[in-house]
């Protein structure tokens, strides 16, 4: 079984709806991230939490919000989708103890808005 | 701010032909360095990384890369492309964080 599971795999929604997508890890680490891919750019950070109690906003958390349910639970909510939230949304998860800071990333959720 | 760039956003090669795929950053201070492949339709998997043991890192696949701190560089090499290959690579950077910097990627074709 995957470490990192992501939920769905593929969503499609209209301008407007709010959203979730949903984050598990079986790895034990305490930390884990949420990021956006989009052709061209790479990946981008929008938030990240190093516990149960710490959320923090990444580089582009404007329109979403997060919330941590427990150590292994990460989600990602879009309150009022619009289409250029349209992107692939990879969780990812690190160990503080690593000190390389390796990340392990999920398969990812591939979201469209229309 | 710490910066990562790929320089060529498609890199085509046949297979058999040496790859070279390369990454700059930009940091005032020794950093972590990684290369993560993205096979279509999946996630993005480890390919190596530069924790300061060692310039020269082997990685999956037959896939390694060099350090050179002088050129801020951290270049991704393969001797021998195989189909297989075809995938987005993509450099990233923890400079003195824990938050990863991502370049934005090259996409590398294989041609038979």
């Amino acid at each position: 079984d995957a470490d990192v599971t992501q939920t769905p795999r593929n969503r499609i929604t209209k301008t407007g709806k709010r959203i979730m997508l949903e984050c598990s890890q079986t790895k034990g680490h305490d930390r884990m991230y949420w990021y956006r891919q989009d052709p061209g750019l790479g990946l981008r950070l929008i938030y990240y939490s190093f516990d149960v109690k710490d959320i923090n906003k990444g580089e582009i958390s404007d329109g979403y919000s997060v919330s941590r349910q427990a150590q292994a639970k990460f989600s990602l909510s879009l309150e009022s989708a619009i289409p250029n939230q349209t992107a692939l949304y990879f969780c990812a998860t690190s160990d503080p103890r690593d000190s390389t800071y390796e990340q392990y990333f999920g398969p990812g959720t591939r979201l469209t808005v229309t | 701010a710490q910066s990562v760039t790929q320089l060529g956003s498609h890199v085509s090669v046949s297979e058999g032909a040496l790859v070279l795929l390369r990454c700059n950053y930009s940091s005032s201070v020794p950093p972590y360095l990684f290369w993560y492949v993205q096979y279509p339709n999946q996630g993005l998997q480890l390919l190596l990384k530069y924790t300061s043991a060692a310039t020269l890192v082997k990685g999956i696949n037959g896939f390694e890369a060099e350090f050179k701190k002088s050129e801020t560089s951290f270049h991704l090499t393969k001797p021998s492309a195989h189909m297989s290959d075809a995938a987005e690579y993509f450099c990233a950077v923890i400079p003195n964080t824990d938050k990863l910097i991502f370049g934005t990627g090259t996409r590398l074709q294989v041609f038979p």
